[in-house]
């Protein structure tokens, strides 16, 4: 029969604009929430992460959002750059047991 | 630290072969995780141990996958026998406690053919 994958959100931006990925969780007693970005061809990186006793942490170029009234999570990736692109995952950790998102391709055009 | 170290990083085998994945965590790191990246389902957890000791295995597929941990330097994930749909690209994680951040290696490509 036909296979069918995963169809992973798309988005794609001029270089210098910013961009917000966004994700939405499905747990509600996670309590850590951690942003990776996967490049092709190797393994998912670390960007930034988050407690749930906050709602908002700013890194260098990067700031995630977490509204836990809706279980959505957000990343801001300021003045993306072509470097940027590739696909971002949210994880979600309950009971220290992380649930990986699908995933959001995010294309830079220089 | 040279990062967490998977090898092979790439396997092609025949369909009933048994096949076995290396990870090497990063020193000091007392959690590693074996992680399958297909287009079909996404990155999912397999299993993961703390200090050596296997905590859950719930995500292994089925028991034709197993994994250890002899030591706080290497790890194990073997298939046997593999199948086609086995066919995916493998990741080892380390980090220090459970709920921080994971660094994952490079990953293993698999083909099963």
């Amino acid at each position: 029969g036909e296979s069918v994958g995963l169809h992973l959100p798309t988005l794609s931006v001029q270089e210098g604009d910013n961009s917000i990925i966004n994700c939405a969780y499905s747990n509600s007693a996670s309590d850590y929430f951690i942003w990776y970005k996967q490049e092709s061809g190797k393994g998912p990186q670390f960007i930034i992460d988050i407690r749930s006793n906050m709602d908002k942490r700013q890194g260098q170029r990067v700031t995630v959002l977490l509204n836990k009234t809706v279980k959505h999570l957000s990343l801001q990736i300021a003045a993306t750059q072509p470097g940027d692109s590739a696909v971002y995952f949210c994880a979600e950790i309950s009971a220290g047991k992380s649930t990986f998102g699908d995933g959001t391709t995010l294309t830079v055009k220089p | 630290d040279a990062g967490v170290i998977q090898s092979p990083r790439h396997e092609v085998t025949e369909m009933g072969q048994e096949v076995t994945l290396r990870c090497k965590p990063i020193s000091g790191h007392d959690y590693l995780f074996w992680y399958r990246q297909t287009m079909m389902r996404g990155l999912e957890l397999l299993i993961y141990f703390n200090n050596n000791v296997p905590i859950d295995d719930s995500g292994m597929p089925e028991d034709r996958f197993s994994a250890k941990m002899p030591n706080a330097s290497f790890s194990t994930l073997k298939i046997q026998p593999s199948e086609p749909r086995d066919s995916a690209v493998y990741f080892c994680a380390s980090s220090f406690g459970l709920s921080n951040e994971q660094f994952f290696g490079p990953g293993t490509r698999l083909t099963v053919l």
